[in-house]
């Protein structure tokens, strides 16, 4: 495809289960980001890879999410034992390059909103 | 950490143009963006500035950067029902190569 997709685009689950959410972004992108936005909040950065080194995690939130990168492409956030405060839109983005300057810019896909019950 | 403020809302009439304003902290800021998000769609990206220029055009939207006092607008001429949507500045920082967001400025578009 030509954008950044990711799966499924809804996902409500109970409290404590635990939740995957894919990404895949545009083909021949190395960088891959994961934003959260909460109701009526800016986008909160959660964690980056780039090519084969090892992800910034720097954002992460808790030890209960984490996210991995398989074979350079398609990307899963896992969050563990999910909370309601964990409900929000969780955003995909790719990139050329890191940094995403310029033209190397960070295209986003649509979302996954998780509602946590 | 490094912070980028917008204000909430912004309501226009369709035609005239709309001038939505973001103020960021960071000083070693190097490109700054510009998002627009419809409802239940992710993040489009409308334009961006390089941090050495003042303005840029593209049809109906101008960016302006006063770097000195770190303050970037998005103008947007003509305005239509379909600019309806959510803007976001984005301020990517080279000290730490990460993109920082505003909370998103909602533009509603009257007719």
């Amino acid at each position: 495809g030509a954008g950044v997709s990711q799966s499924p685009s809804n996902k409500v689950t109970e409290k404590g289960k635990d939740v995957e959410l894919r990404c895949d972004p545009i083909s021949g992108h190395t960088a891959l980001y994961w934003y959260r936005q909460s109701l009526g909040q800016g986008l909160e950065f959660l964690i980056y890879f780039q090519g084969n080194s090892a992800p910034d995690k720097s954002g992460l939130p808790s030890d209960r999410f984490s996210a991995e990168r398989t074979g350079g492409s398609v990307s899963t956030l896992t969050i563990q034992r999910t909370q309601q405060e964990d409900s929000a839109v969780y955003l995909c983005a790719s990139s050329l390059m890191r940094g995403g300057g310029g033209t190397d810019t960070q295209y986003f896909g649509p979302g996954t909103r998780l509602t946590v019950l | 950490g490094e912070d980028v403020e917008q204000s909430l809302f912004l309501s226009v009439r369709e035609g005239d143009s709309s001038v939505i304003n973001c103020t960021y902290t960071d000083s070693s800021s190097t490109y700054l963006y510009w998002y627009k998000q419809e409802p239940g769609a992710g993040l489009q990206l409308l334009t961006y500035i390089f941090s050495n220029m003042d303005m840029k055009q593209d049809q109906r939207l101008t960016v302006l950067l006063n770097k000195k006092d770190k303050h970037l607008s998005l103008r947007i001429a003509d305005t239509q029902t379909g600019d309806s949507a959510i803007y976001f500045c984005a301020d990517l920082s080279y000290n730490t190569d990460k993109l920082i967001f505003g909370t998103g400025t909602r533009l509603q578009v009257f007719p």
